[in-house]
């Protein structure tokens, strides 16, 4: 199964913007790209989905390119309560199926 | 408007005791994901079932751990016998229409075996 990767930790200042990445170089023909965002003792929590190309929402933007190999949760200016750590989410292709695979997940930092 | 409701929120118990873990999904939702979350190997699907079938249980650790969905509205997760490997955060997550759409989480049940 192919690992579906993110990198472990980012540190950002108040105010910034803040990018992370998902490598998934199997992901299945028909499934979406999903994000999630988990706090201490909580379960992750929806933050944003896509196929391809670029989708934002109130919260932030996806950026899919045309290979679908990977993918960029973009975080405009984010803040304190932003410090979390964030998943994504895709179908990795097995055969012609395909199974839920998070990605390994970043921890953000986010200081004044 | 409830959440994914998840049974009990901690559980301690001894190495070959049975475990259950409940779940109350969302009303009106299709779906339902168990998962689990370990530090070594991260979020991982467990099973999920739509419309109360278990559809893929590929992530099903072993012939200890089984999962029913008597109802739309329930779902258990047993642990017979337990094993202290098997410590970790379980989550339950319920979407509406299918694998693609967005998930909602329970606030997990921390399981340590001891």
């Amino acid at each position: 199964l192919a690992k579906t990767t993110q990198p472990i930790s980012m540190d950002s200042y108040e105010g910034q913007e803040v990018n992370i990445t998902c490598s998934h170089n199997n992901i299945a023909t028909n499934d979406y790209i999903t994000w999630y965002q988990q706090f201490p003792s909580q379960g992750p929590r929806f933050i944003i989905q896509g196929y391809k190309t670029k989708v934002t929402n109130e919260v932030a933007s996806l950026f899919i390119p045309a290979d679908r190999k990977s993918s960029t949760l973009s975080l405009p200016r984010v803040s304190l309560s932003d410090t979390a750590v964030y998943y994504c989410l895709v179908g990795d292709r097995i055969g012609t199926a395909s199974k839920l695979t998070f990605g390994t997940g970043t921890r953000l930092q986010v200081t004044l | 408007d409830a959440g994914v409701i998840q049974s009990p929120r901690h559980e301690v118990t001894e190495m070959g005791q049975e475990v259950t873990l409940r779940c109350k999904p969302i009303s009106g939702h299709d779906y339902l994901f168990w998962y689990r979350q370990t530090m070594m190997r991260g979020l991982e699907l467990l099973i999920y079932f739509n419309n109360n079938v278990p559809i893929d249980d590929s992530g099903m650790p072993e012939d200890r751990f089984s999962a029913k969905m008597p109802n739309a509205s329930f779902s258990t997760l047993k642990i017979q016998p337990s094993e202290p490997r098997d410590s970790a955060v379980y989550f339950c997550a319920s979407s509406l229409e299918g694998t693609n759409q967005p998930q909602h989480f329970g606030d997990g049940t921390r399981l340590s075996i001891l």
